[in-house]
């Protein structure tokens, strides 16, 4: 149980470009589901944490209007990288935990890559 | 945020070795979980801890929940080549607060 599905796992494309990720809870429900960014060789930083039927919150240094999130069900967030610029290339992974005090289940992460 | 110090920061064993590898941090945390990452996915939960004191087994893998609530140990025993990957801790505070360690990388040579 406890499956979490990220969904591309691999995006390549121009500066410029707004780009979707998906993140889904297959097999239970999330009220709550997080998104983390990974650089080569570190650990992962947490960006936000998006609630289902309101906004998110986010990280400090964390721009919210370049890194949109939505998360209009209980098994369905999307984050949107907007006007992606080299810099923004990365490892982004999403997770989603079940309801109480429950561990973060983890998707496979989607590699963006800018050119 | 929180700072979670993991040692070492990479482990170069024979395969059939035991491993350890701990993590520590000034805050005091109410949940510990130990992830393994394998190259180009997503972390994988090994093991949860709930209770300061708490020793937990998965399998080949040992990690306890410290006393004092600011650390905790992961072994992996009779290692295997497939052990190979990066090793994270993570601490929780509330429902959603969930810090990362640095990360252990360990090579298991067959």
């Amino acid at each position: 149980g406890a499956v979490v599905s990220q969904h591309p796992s691999w995006v390549i494309c121009k500066s410029g470009t707004s780009v979707k990720i998906e993140c889904r809870s297959l097999d239970f429900q999330a009220t709550t589901m997080f998104w983390y960014r990974q650089f080569p060789k570190q650990s992962l930083m947490l960006m936000a944490t998006s609630n289902e039927g309101s906004k998110a919150t986010y990280e400090q240094g964390v721009e919210k209007d370049k890194f949109l999130i939505n998360h209009a069900s209980l098994t369905l967030s999307t984050l949107t990288v907007t006007s992606a610029h080299p810099e923004d290339s990365s490892f982004y992974i999403c997770s989603a935990r079940e309801t109480g005090i429950q561990p973060q289940h983890f998707g496979d992460g989607t590699r963006l890559s800018i050119l | 945020g929180q700072q979670l110090n993991q040692s070492p920061q990479s482990m170069f064993i024979q395969e059939g070795e035991d491993v350890s590898m701990n993590c520590t941090s000034s805050s005091i945390f109410n949940t510990w979980l130990w992830y393994k990452q394998d190259p180009g996915e997503g972390p994988v939960l090994l093991i949860a801890l709930y209770k300061a004191g708490e020793l937990t087994s998965n399998g080949r893998l040992t990690a306890q929940f410290g006393i004092t609530r600011k650390d905790s140990f992961l072994n992996i025993s009779a290692s295997i080549p497939s052990d190979v990957g990066i090793y994270f801790c993570a601490g929780q505070t509330g429902a959603n607060n969930l810090f990362f360690g640095t990360g252990t990388r360990l090579t298991v040579i067959p």
